[in-house]
């Protein structure tokens, strides 16, 4: 399988439930991130990492909690989440070096808090 | 600071009519530029990309021309269909900076 793999599609949890996403890419890229995409606003970087490492988190409540065990895997654990956190959820990989090459996203996991 | 600017959405068209998606940016550098669509309940997808100025890229009929006078990156279409109506997204990226930064997105809707 190529690209880039999110699940679950949809995921729907209450406030007191503790929950992961998982990405998994397959295209040998080094850098993996985390996007929250909300209803008419803009995209919003969370997590960044960079061959294993965070390297940028944008303010992020820490219920949200990032994880990347290998190059091909980074997930989102997500605990006591606010239905503001309803969103979703995208997850992109890329090579680190080269201005020439974009992301490639997964088909995200819509998040519904209740 | 580094920034896009799309036109505001939505943008209404007929299918067939012709197309045009205006992009701007700001950047301290010489910046590769994309544009991304997203269909309704999917992620992004890249549509097509030009790394220099006066290149131009080109995928499924969309054509985009990097220009570096005018700052600008402006998506077109000769003949639009109703299975291009998605979100249209204008981004960046920089020399040694892993980020893209990304314009606020241009939703499409075209009627039959």
């Amino acid at each position: 399988e190529t690209g880039v793999t999110q699940t679950p599609r949809h995921l729907v949890m209450g406030m007191t439930n503790k929950k992961s996403l998982k990405c998994e890419q397959h295209l040998g890229h080094n850098a993996m991130y985390w996007y929250k995409q909300s209803a008419k606003k803009p995209l919003e970087l969370m997590f960044v990492y960079s061959l294993e490492e965070r390297v940028e988190n944008n303010s992020v409540p820490s219920r949200f909690s990032p994880e990347c065990p290998n190059s091909s895997h980074l997930f989102l654990h997500l605990h006591t989440l606010q239905p503001e956190d309803s969103a979703l959820y995208l997850c992109a990989s890329s090579q680190e070096q080269g201005i020439n090459y974009g992301y490639t996203f997964g088909s995200g996991t819509r998040l519904t808090v209740v | 600071g580094n920034s896009v600017t799309q036109m505001e959405g939505p943008v209404t068209l007929s299918e067939e009519a012709f197309l045009t998606i205006n992009c701007t940016y700001t950047a301290t550098g010489y910046p590769s530029l994309f544009w991304y669509v997203q269909y309704p309940g999917e992620g992004l997808q890249l549509l097509l990309k030009a790394t220099k100025a006066d290149d131009k890229g080109s995928n499924k009929g969309f054509e985009a021309t990097y220009r570096k006078e005018t700052t600008s990156f402006h998506l077109e279409k000769g003949s639009v269909q109703v299975s291009d109506s998605a979100v249209y997204f204008c981004a960046l990226r920089l020399l040694g900076n892993y980020q893209l930064i990304w314009g606020a997105g241009t939703k499409l809707i075209i009627k039959p």
